[in-house]
């Protein structure tokens, strides 16, 4: 079953724009990370951010989390066209090792 | 530093054929993961392995699929009989593995493509 959320399911916007997408689940978790995926090729993993953590930095990336309402947001400031790609929010549950995908977010940005 | 190697990249079979995949992971890599990924998902994940031990395959379909990692390294995922459903992405993924480590960042193959006719 998958446990994350992601909304919306698909994004179109400017290149330049800021984008952001949202990602929900039902379970506690150790971390949460953000994954992006280029048509026809693997995951690329791009954030990490701890159940004791708020907010985290990366580049162009911001990740905020919220334990109490099982949320997080991935924010991509100044986007660029090649950042079109589909990107998804995965958990790692408390006491295991494995991630459980949500459905992904497909942004496309127009040059 | 290699990445996460698989092949084939793609395959066409018809049903009630066997497929087989193979997954290189990163040195070093203790941990392995198998994921299928259908269009328009996110991965799901089929079976994980701690060197050559499972540690779940609870939503491996047992009946047709079939996972092994032989001296904790290279992996092989089996599909006997295919089925139309079974047309997905299978990604490999591998991570490092340090005792009382509670973040698991994971390095993902390209995937083979699987189309069943």
């Amino acid at each position: 079953s998958q446990q994350g959320e992601e909304d919306p399911q698909a994004l179109s916007i400017q290149e330049g724009e800021n984008a952001t997408m949202n990602c929900s689940y039902k379970t506690s978790i150790n971390n949460l990370q953000w994954y992006r995926q280029n048509s026809g090729r693997g995951l690329v993993h791009l954030i990490l951010i701890r159940s004791n953590e708020r907010e985290k930095h990366s580049g162009r990336l911001r990740v905020t989390l919220d334990t109490s309402k099982k949320s997080s947001s991935l924010l991509i400031t100044a986007s660029r066209a090649a950042d079109t790609a589909s990107y998804f929010c995965a958990t790692q549950r408390t006491g295991r090792r494995a991630l459980t995908f949500g459905s992904g977010t497909r942004l496309q940005v127009q040059p | 530093e290699a990445g996460v190697a698989q092949s084939p990249r793609y395959k066409i079979i018809e049903k009630r054929q066997s497929v087989a995949f193979w997954c290189n992971p990163i040195s070093g890599h203790a941990t392995l993961y198998w994921y299928q990924q259908i269009l328009g998902q996110g991965p799901k994940l089929l079976i994980q392995f701690q060197n050559n031990g499972v540690v779940d395959d609870s939503q491996l379909p047992k009946d047709r699929f079939s996972a092994e990692r032989l001296k904790g390294v290279d992996s092989t995922l089996k599909i006997q009989p295919a089925k139309l459903e079974d047309s997905a992405v299978y990604l490999c993924a591998s991570s490092p593995f340090a005792s009382g480590r509670r973040d698991n960042e994971q390095f993902f193959g390209p995937g083979t493509r699987l189309t069943v006719l």
